[in-house]
């Protein structure tokens, strides 16, 4: 069985700053794969980054990067020179196996300061 | 162009009627997705159609009835629901069933249950 955890309760940030969001995983499958989605308050799930168990390096989006520890078995996500627009609910999501079903973290809320 | 369109936004139904939400997309992609989200939880998967087929059903009660009548366009109809059902509801689509197939969602349609 495959495990996503985000125990981060809420996270603030100010404007401009960086700010990581923690994630770890636990599964016994050594082909998966880690998804970072971003909701807003509107309802929409928005794609961020994706990060496969075999990529060499980690993942980057413009201002998202992914910080893959294999060997502790966490994905981070760092976002660079918050935005405003960055306040949302993010959810950290596993998938294994031949399928693409996704397990979610159960999220967490960023809120940016101006 | 990664668009997949959800209609209705809003929805409120008696639990005696039927209806239903419609998701839309043209990107080619070859399976699609029905979520429910509840306020500040995790999305969870109720439906996968892959090639426009059920593929996985995550034990979802019979109220809920899901169509693909084609492969842009995927259906999910209600009927007597209750109260406890009232949640967002969301669609996705990704350009196949594989691990690693990257999900885009749409914006939902909030169904609230009287």
């Amino acid at each position: 069985a495959q495990k996503i955890t985000q125990t981060q309760p809420g996270m603030f940030v100010q404007e401009k700053e960086a700010v990581t969001l923690d994630c770890t995983y636990d599964t016994s499958d050594p082909s998966y794969g880690l998804f970072w989605y971003k909701q807003p308050s509107s309802g929409e799930m928005i794609f961020l980054i994706y990060q496969g168990s075999y990529d060499q390096q980690n993942a980057t989006e413009g201002r998202y990067s992914l910080n893959f520890q294999k060997a502790r078995k966490s994905a981070n996500l760092v976002i660079s020179a918050s935005q405003l627009g960055d306040s949302a609910m993010y959810f950290c999501a596993l998938v294994t196996g031949a399928n693409s079903k996704l397990t979610f973290g159960k999220g967490i809320t960023l809120s940016v300061r101006p | 162009d990664t668009e997949v369109t959800q209609t209705p936004k809003h929805l409120v139904m008696g639990m005696t009627n039927k209806k239903s939400l419609k998701c839309e997309q043209h990107m080619g992609h070859r399976a699609m997705y029905w979520y429910k989200q509840k306020a500040k939880k995790p999305p969870e998967l109720m439906f996968v159609y892959s090639y426009e087929k059920l593929s996985i059903n995550e034990s979802v009660p019979s109220r809920f009835s899901p169509e693909c009548p084609n492969s842009s366009l995927l259906n999910l109809h209600l009927h007597a629901l209750q109260p406890e059902d009232s949640a967002l509801y969301l669609c996705a689509s990704s350009p196949g069933p594989s691990r690693g197939e990257t999900q885009y969602f749409g914006p939902g349609t909030r169904l609230l249950v009287l």
